[in-house]
């Protein structure tokens, strides 16, 4: 079993849904991290939380230590939101080292 | 400010040569980690430099080696390399002075083929 767990895999949505992607770890962590990894490779940093939820846009992510889980929203979604999603754990608050990457979940937003 | 650069942006090798990929943070950031994606499985760390020393190690052979220079700037290479290697190579820089919870900004990445 990963120690990082991604669901769903693949997702599919219509241009305006709601979209969960949800996040379960079974390591005990300092920070949860957000990725975003559009066609070609580039990687962006989203989020990164240690407790309770942060905003950005039309993004939310919220994490709960007790169930080791997070979740991540996307509101009003757009296919320019289309990319794979990343959750990485990080597992002690010591150097960027100790990052347990989930697989991604691959997002794909119909006009 | 200009963003992590990567050089190069693709590489074909043959099995047993060896590469060695370059990875510019931005500039003031003093960590540098290295991130092996493939397929199979995914984003694994590789290791992270932080003025001139490694501090962190990922699970990989002693083939993978890296380094850093004075001015921040790194390298990794691989020897003897392996069909396996094929992959895309990451590199992320941070301010490198509050551990675990900076915001790591990643370059476009450096796509291997091991032919």
């Amino acid at each position: 079993k990963n120690e990082v767990e991604q669901s769903p895999q693949n997702l599919t949505a219509q241009e305006g849904e709601f979209i969960t992607i949800n996040c379960s770890y079974s390591v005990g962590i300092s920070a949860l991290h957000w990725l975003q990894q559009h066609p070609g490779g580039g990687i962006v940093s989203l989020f990164m939380l240690s407790s309770g939820k942060k905003k950005h846009g039309r993004l939310i992510a919220t994490i709960n230590i007790q169930e080791k889980h997070s979740s991540l929203h996307i509101t009003a979604s757009h296919p320019r939101d289309s990319a794979v999603y990343i959750c990485a754990a990080r597992t002690d608050g010591g150097s960027q080292g100790n990052l347990i990457f989930g697989k991604g979940t691959k997002l794909s937003v119909k006009p | 400010k200009a963003g992590v650069t990567q050089t190069p942006r693709y590489l074909i090798k043959t099995r047993g040569q060896q590469v060695t990929l370059s990875c510019s943070p931005i500039s003031g950031h003093r960590s540098v980690s290295w991130y092996q994606q493939t397929p199979g499985q995914g984003l694994q760390f590789l290791f992270e430099y932080f003025s001139e020393t490694q501090r962190n190690k990922g699970n990989f052979p002693g083939r993978f080696s890296g380094r850093q220079f004075s001015n921040s700037r790194s390298e990794m290479n691989v020897s003897t390399l392996e069909l396996g290697d094929s992959a895309l190579y990451l590199c992320a820089s941070s301010l490198g002075v509050s551990g675990s919870l900076e915001t790591q900004y990643f370059g476009p990445g450096t796509r291997l083929l091991v032919l």
